[in-house]
């Protein structure tokens, strides 16, 4: 059973337009989400987080809205740049004492120049 | 540089031995889980350890799979008797004590059981 889901295998966006990744939950129970980006032959690396007592958090150019009547959330980049091209991954954390990660399929975003 | 590191980057076996792929993180971090990527899936939790406390194993797919971290630093995944089925990327992360730390990734083990 899927608790994360990001249904958009690939995204393509011309360069300095706004690019929208989506991601869906299913667990009402998950306190904190985040967004990972990995290029190829790397480890992910944390790009932004949100609580879920937030609905939206910036930083820079990316910002994460969550929508918890919805059960999802959304990482808007903007302006896109050819070096944003990766797989991005949601992630959401369980409330309790634990740091394990429930991550979605990730979606691959092209930037084209 | 002190990012955490896996090795190998690449395991090729043949299915039915065993394999152990090894984990150091980052030095000072409490916190060492273990995920893996299989084709077109997102990444899955298998293990993580937080210190002295008892590993939560809950994501650990039978029991052909274990991990261990001697001396709260380096951890090594084991997988016994390897079916077609394990071939994934098994990624190590790190992180400083708390739930609300950033886990930092190492590069991954390719995983292919022919």
């Amino acid at each position: 059973d899927q608790q994360v889901k990001q249904n958009s295998p690939s995204l393509s966006v011309q360069e300095g337009r706004i690019s929208i990744l989506n991601c869906d939950y299913t667990n009402s129970m998950f306190d904190y989400f985040l967004w990972y980006k990995k290029y190829p032959a790397e480890g992910p690396t944390f790009l932004i987080s949100i609580s879920s007592i937030k609905d939206k958090n910036e930083d820079g150019r990316f910002t994460v809205f969550l929508n918890k009547s919805a059960k999802h959330l959304s990482l808007h980049i903007v302006p896109s740049q050819p070096g944003d091209s990766a797989v991005y991954f949601c992630a959401a954390r369980g409330s309790g004492n634990t740091g394990k990660l429930i991550f979605g399929q990730g979606t691959t975003l092209q930037v084209k120049p | 540089g002190a990012g955490v590191s896996q090795s190998p980057s690449n395991k090729v076996t043949e299915k039915g031995k065993d394999v152990e792929l090894r984990c150091d993180p980052i030095s000072g971090h409490t916190a060492l889980y273990w995920y893996r990527q299989s084709l077109g899936q997102g990444l899955e939790f298998l293990i993580y350890f937080q210190g002295n406390s008892a590993p939560d194993k809950s994501g650990l797919p039978s029991d052909r799979f274990s991990a261990e971290r001697t001396g709260g630093s380096v951890s090594t995944l084991t997988i016994q008797r390897t079916q077609q089925e394990d071939s994934a990327v098994y990624l190590c992360a790190s992180s400083f004590q708390g739930e609300d730390n950033e886990q930092f990734f190492g590069p991954g083990t390719r995983l292919t059981v022919l």
